[in-house]
Protein backbone atom coordinates (compact mmCIF):
# COMPACT_ATOMS: atom_id res chain seq x y z
CA UNK A 1 0.00 0.00 0.00
CA UNK A 2 0.90 3.34 -0.45
CA UNK A 3 2.25 4.98 3.07
CA UNK A 4 2.05 8.84 3.09
CA UNK A 5 4.05 10.67 5.61
CA UNK A 6 3.20 13.64 6.70
CA UNK A 7 5.52 16.95 8.77
CA UNK A 8 5.87 17.72 11.08
CA UNK A 9 3.82 16.15 13.27
CA UNK A 10 2.87 19.35 15.22
CA UNK A 11 3.07 23.39 14.19
CA UNK A 12 3.30 25.98 16.15
CA UNK A 13 2.29 29.36 14.81
CA UNK A 14 0.60 32.51 14.98
CA UNK A 15 -2.32 34.05 13.35
CA UNK A 16 -0.73 36.03 10.93
CA UNK A 17 2.17 33.50 10.12
CA UNK A 18 2.74 31.52 7.23
CA UNK A 19 2.46 26.99 7.34
CA UNK A 20 3.64 24.67 5.18
CA UNK A 21 3.33 21.69 5.50
CA UNK A 22 4.31 18.07 3.92
CA UNK A 23 3.27 14.93 2.57
CA UNK A 24 5.28 12.13 1.30
CA UNK A 25 4.29 8.90 -0.68
CA UNK A 26 6.34 5.73 -0.46
CA UNK A 27 5.78 5.77 -4.04
CA UNK A 28 4.85 8.11 -7.01
CA UNK A 29 1.47 9.82 -7.20
CA UNK A 30 0.02 11.15 -9.48
CA UNK A 31 -1.15 14.62 -8.84
CA UNK A 32 -4.98 14.21 -9.96
CA UNK A 33 -5.09 11.46 -7.26
CA UNK A 34 -3.88 13.43 -3.99
CA UNK A 35 -6.36 15.67 -1.71
CA UNK A 36 -5.83 17.47 1.50
CA UNK A 37 -8.35 17.54 4.16
CA UNK A 38 -8.88 20.24 7.43
CA UNK A 39 -10.43 18.50 10.39
CA UNK A 40 -11.58 20.47 13.63
CA UNK A 41 -12.40 18.91 16.94
CA UNK A 42 -15.52 17.12 17.14
CA UNK A 43 -16.34 17.63 13.21
CA UNK A 44 -15.29 15.31 10.74
CA UNK A 45 -13.36 15.99 8.14
CA UNK A 46 -13.35 18.69 5.03
CA UNK A 47 -12.27 18.47 1.55
CA UNK A 48 -9.77 21.50 1.19
CA UNK A 49 -7.42 20.89 -1.99
CA UNK A 50 -7.62 18.33 -4.80
CA UNK A 51 -5.34 17.41 -7.79
CA UNK A 52 -2.75 18.23 -5.50
CA UNK A 53 -3.29 21.63 -5.99
CA UNK A 54 -6.93 22.75 -6.41
CA UNK A 55 -9.52 24.58 -3.90
CA UNK A 56 -12.43 22.74 -2.85
CA UNK A 57 -15.10 24.99 -2.80
CA UNK A 58 -15.62 27.40 -0.40
CA UNK A 59 -11.54 27.11 0.02
CA UNK A 60 -10.07 30.42 0.79
CA UNK A 61 -7.45 31.31 -1.62
CA UNK A 62 -4.43 31.75 1.23
CA UNK A 63 -4.54 27.72 1.09
CA UNK A 64 -2.70 26.15 -2.18
CA UNK A 65 -1.15 23.14 -2.67
CA UNK A 66 1.67 21.51 -5.04
CA UNK A 67 4.33 19.63 -5.70
CA UNK A 68 4.19 16.24 -7.95
CA UNK A 69 5.36 12.69 -7.73
CA UNK A 70 6.11 11.70 -4.09
CA UNK A 71 6.32 15.54 -2.60
CA UNK A 72 3.37 17.40 -1.93
CA UNK A 73 2.89 20.23 -0.33
CA UNK A 74 -0.10 22.41 1.99
CA UNK A 75 0.61 25.74 2.15
CA UNK A 76 -1.06 28.52 4.14
CA UNK A 77 -0.24 32.41 3.85
CA UNK A 78 -1.29 33.76 6.55
CA UNK A 79 -2.92 32.25 9.47
CA UNK A 80 -6.65 32.97 10.83
CA UNK A 81 -7.47 31.96 13.80
CA UNK A 82 -10.32 29.23 12.31
CA UNK A 83 -7.26 27.60 10.66
CA UNK A 84 -5.78 26.04 13.43
CA UNK A 85 -6.92 22.76 13.28
CA UNK A 86 -5.39 18.83 11.98
CA UNK A 87 -4.76 18.61 8.53
CA UNK A 88 -4.41 15.10 6.58
CA UNK A 89 -3.33 14.20 3.26
CA UNK A 90 -5.03 11.29 0.98
CA UNK A 91 -4.06 9.62 -2.48
CA UNK A 92 -7.04 8.09 -3.95
CA UNK A 93 -4.78 6.19 -7.07
CA UNK A 94 -5.01 2.89 -5.70
CA UNK A 95 -6.62 0.39 -2.99
CA UNK A 96 -6.43 0.79 -0.13
CA UNK A 97 -6.46 4.38 0.00
CA UNK A 98 -4.40 5.66 2.82
CA UNK A 99 -4.29 8.84 4.73
CA UNK A 100 -1.25 10.67 6.11
CA UNK A 101 -0.94 10.77 9.83
CA UNK A 102 -1.90 14.30 9.99
CA UNK A 103 -0.22 17.79 11.18
CA UNK A 104 -1.47 19.39 13.97
CA UNK A 105 -1.36 23.21 13.32
CA UNK A 106 -1.49 25.01 17.08
CA UNK A 107 -1.48 28.25 17.88
CA UNK A 108 1.83 29.36 19.48
CA UNK B 1 -27.11 21.32 0.45
CA UNK B 2 -25.61 18.06 0.19
CA UNK B 3 -25.85 16.05 3.29
CA UNK B 4 -24.83 12.75 4.30
CA UNK B 5 -26.47 11.53 7.65
CA UNK B 6 -25.38 8.33 9.96
CA UNK B 7 -27.25 6.69 12.34
CA UNK B 8 -26.67 7.89 16.22
CA UNK B 9 -23.85 6.43 18.57
CA UNK B 10 -23.67 2.77 19.89
CA UNK B 11 -21.99 0.89 22.87
CA UNK B 12 -21.50 -2.75 22.10
CA UNK B 13 -19.69 -5.90 23.76
CA UNK B 14 -16.29 -7.40 22.73
CA UNK B 15 -18.12 -10.20 20.36
CA UNK B 16 -21.14 -8.14 19.13
CA UNK B 17 -21.87 -6.82 15.85
CA UNK B 18 -22.42 -2.83 14.89
CA UNK B 19 -24.81 -1.82 11.76
CA UNK B 20 -24.35 1.73 10.71
CA UNK B 21 -26.27 3.53 8.94
CA UNK B 22 -25.74 6.84 6.35
CA UNK B 23 -28.53 7.76 4.58
CA UNK B 24 -28.61 10.67 1.42
CA UNK B 25 -30.82 12.12 -1.09
CA UNK B 26 -32.33 10.11 -4.18
CA UNK B 27 -30.03 12.08 -6.29
CA UNK B 28 -26.77 11.33 -4.51
CA UNK B 29 -27.63 7.71 -3.85
CA UNK B 30 -27.45 6.88 -7.78
CA UNK B 31 -24.68 10.09 -8.68
CA UNK B 32 -21.98 8.30 -6.01
CA UNK B 33 -19.44 5.84 -4.22
CA UNK B 34 -19.54 5.94 -0.72
CA UNK B 35 -16.57 4.70 1.37
CA UNK B 36 -16.42 4.09 5.30
CA UNK B 37 -13.58 5.49 7.05
CA UNK B 38 -13.09 5.10 10.80
CA UNK B 39 -10.96 7.04 13.33
CA UNK B 40 -10.08 6.03 16.17
CA UNK B 41 -9.76 8.38 19.32
CA UNK B 42 -6.95 10.77 19.06
CA UNK B 43 -5.58 8.64 15.56
CA UNK B 44 -5.89 9.23 12.37
CA UNK B 45 -8.21 8.35 9.41
CA UNK B 46 -8.08 4.85 7.74
CA UNK B 47 -10.08 3.79 4.89
CA UNK B 48 -12.33 0.79 5.15
CA UNK B 49 -14.03 0.39 2.24
CA UNK B 50 -15.91 1.94 -0.41
CA UNK B 51 -19.49 0.47 -2.08
CA UNK B 52 -21.29 1.34 -5.12
CA UNK B 53 -24.85 1.98 -3.94
CA UNK B 54 -26.89 0.86 -6.47
CA UNK B 55 -24.64 -2.63 -7.26
CA UNK B 56 -23.36 -3.08 -3.82
CA UNK B 57 -22.44 -6.56 -4.88
CA UNK B 58 -20.41 -5.19 -8.05
CA UNK B 59 -16.57 -5.57 -8.71
CA UNK B 60 -16.68 -1.41 -7.49
CA UNK B 61 -17.42 -2.77 -3.79
CA UNK B 62 -14.07 -2.93 -2.36
CA UNK B 63 -12.81 -3.38 0.80
CA UNK B 64 -9.58 -2.67 2.61
CA UNK B 65 -7.81 -6.10 3.43
CA UNK B 66 -7.25 -5.29 6.77
CA UNK B 67 -11.52 -5.65 7.08
CA UNK B 68 -12.59 -8.36 4.38
CA UNK B 69 -14.35 -11.23 5.83
CA UNK B 70 -15.25 -9.05 9.23
CA UNK B 71 -16.92 -6.08 7.31
CA UNK B 72 -19.83 -5.87 5.20
CA UNK B 73 -21.08 -2.91 3.50
CA UNK B 74 -24.82 -3.36 1.95
CA UNK B 75 -27.14 -0.59 0.49
CA UNK B 76 -31.11 -0.35 0.35
CA UNK B 77 -32.35 1.52 -2.67
CA UNK B 78 -35.78 2.00 -1.20
CA UNK B 79 -34.15 4.46 1.17
CA UNK B 80 -31.02 5.83 -0.24
CA UNK B 81 -29.40 4.44 2.58
CA UNK B 82 -25.88 2.64 2.88
CA UNK B 83 -25.13 0.01 6.10
CA UNK B 84 -21.42 -1.05 7.39
CA UNK B 85 -21.87 -3.80 9.42
CA UNK B 86 -18.72 -5.17 11.32
CA UNK B 87 -18.64 -8.53 13.22
CA UNK B 88 -16.46 -9.58 16.32
CA UNK B 89 -15.89 -5.98 17.84
CA UNK B 90 -12.84 -5.53 19.77
CA UNK B 91 -12.31 -2.33 21.56
CA UNK B 92 -9.65 -1.89 19.34
CA UNK B 93 -12.47 -0.91 16.89
CA UNK B 94 -13.48 2.03 19.33
CA UNK B 95 -13.79 4.79 17.00
CA UNK B 96 -15.83 7.36 14.91
CA UNK B 97 -16.95 5.70 11.77
CA UNK B 98 -17.54 7.98 9.04
CA UNK B 99 -19.13 7.75 5.40
CA UNK B 100 -17.68 9.79 2.87
CA UNK B 101 -18.74 10.39 -1.11
CA UNK B 102 -16.76 10.50 -3.89
CA UNK B 103 -18.57 10.85 -7.57
CA UNK B 104 -16.74 8.26 -8.80
CA UNK B 105 -14.63 5.57 -8.08
CA UNK B 106 -10.98 6.79 -7.91
CA UNK B 107 -12.07 10.50 -6.72
CA UNK B 108 -11.37 12.89 -4.06
CA UNK B 109 -14.03 12.64 -0.91
CA UNK B 110 -16.04 15.62 -1.90
CA UNK B 111 -18.71 15.16 1.29
CA UNK B 112 -18.91 13.62 4.71
CA UNK B 113 -21.01 12.36 7.28
CA UNK B 114 -21.01 13.60 10.75
CA UNK B 115 -19.91 10.48 11.95
CA UNK B 116 -20.95 7.73 14.64
CA UNK B 117 -18.89 6.59 17.55
CA UNK B 118 -19.11 2.74 17.86
CA UNK B 119 -17.64 2.09 21.97
CA UNK B 120 -16.91 -1.73 22.36
CA UNK B 121 -16.36 -2.22 25.79
CA UNK B 122 -17.24 -4.55 28.54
Amino acid sequence: EIVLTQSPGTLSLSPGDAATLSCRASQSVTRTFLAWYQQKPGQGPRLLIYGASTRATGTPDRFSGSGSGTDFILTISRLEPEDFAVYYCQQHVEYPYTFGQGTKLEIK
Amino acid sequence: QVQLVQSGAEVKKPGASVKISCKTSEYLFVKSFLHWVRQAPGQGLEWMGIINPINPSGRTTVYAQKFQGRVSMTSDTSTNTVYMEMDNLRSEDTAVYYCARSYSTYDKFDYWGQGTLVTVSS
